[in-house]
């Protein structure tokens, strides 16, 4: 089973600032990631799919990087609108989901 | 408009049984694979089943696998999930979801509570 690592579990950050998360494999999976986006209540949400491609009608701020085991999720200038827990997953073999990511405001 | 909404969540003993509902408008569901995702109170998601258009793909979680059972009705455009044996650990908000191992999980239903307790 492919396991999925993210970093950190809660972050602490104000509107503006520069927002990165970290989400590692635990063997390759190409660019077979998503970063969902999910708010108290909700269903989580599509932002980022095969790593690096936002989601249509995803605001430009969020963007993704990475391939084979690390991945990055960042929020350029973090909006009131981004607090929030954001959650990676591959779809490599079969699905596997991180632990989340939760971010609050500072 | 894309829409899925479960439904059949409810509060059931220890070692019980239940079905869960998906019904899905606004797209060609005979088309898409379709999965089971739960999320246990406070908790993370956890992927629970697969089930490709055709049903001829079925997959689940070890966590549930010989317990549930996922299956669909493309002419009601609809997705199931029985679960029988049920336990505390069961207990979660199940969503279901579009996906497969080519695309990533869209659209998501907005969930249905499960609470397994006696």
């Amino acid at each position: 089973d492919i396991q999925m690592t993210q970093s950190p579990s809660t972050l602490s950050a104000s509107v503006g600032d520069r927002v990165t998360i970290t989400c590692r494999a635990s063997q390759s999976i190409s660019s077979w990631l998503a970063w969902y986006q999910q708010k108290p209540g909700k269903a989580p949400k599509l932002l980022i799919y095969k790593a690096s491609s936002l989601e249509s009608g995803v605001p430009s701020r969020f963007s993704g990087s990475g391939s084979g085991t690390e991945f990055t999720l960042t929020i350029s200038s973090l909006q009131p609108d981004d607090f929030a827990t954001y959650y990676c997953q591959q779809y490599y073999n079969y699905w596997t989901f991180g632990q989340g990511t939760k971010v609050e405001i500072k | 408009e894309v829409q899925l909404v479960e439904s059949g969540g409810v509060l059931v003993q220890p070692g019980g049984s239940l079905r869960l509902s998906c019904a899905a408008s606004g797209f060609t569901f005979s088309t898409y694979s379709m999965n089971w995702v739960r999320q246990a109170p406070g908790k993370g998601l956890e992927w629970v089943s697969y089930i490709s258009s055709s049903s001829s793909n079925i997959y689940y979680a070890d966590s549930v696998k010989g317990r549930f059972t996922i299956s669909r009705d493309n002419a009601k455009n609809s997705l199931y999930l029985q679960m029988n044996s049920l336990r505390a650990e069961d207990t979660a908000v199940y969503y279901c979801a579009s996906g497969s191992g080519s695309f990533p999980f869209d659209p998501w239903g907005q969930g249905t509570l499960v609470t397994v307790s006696s």
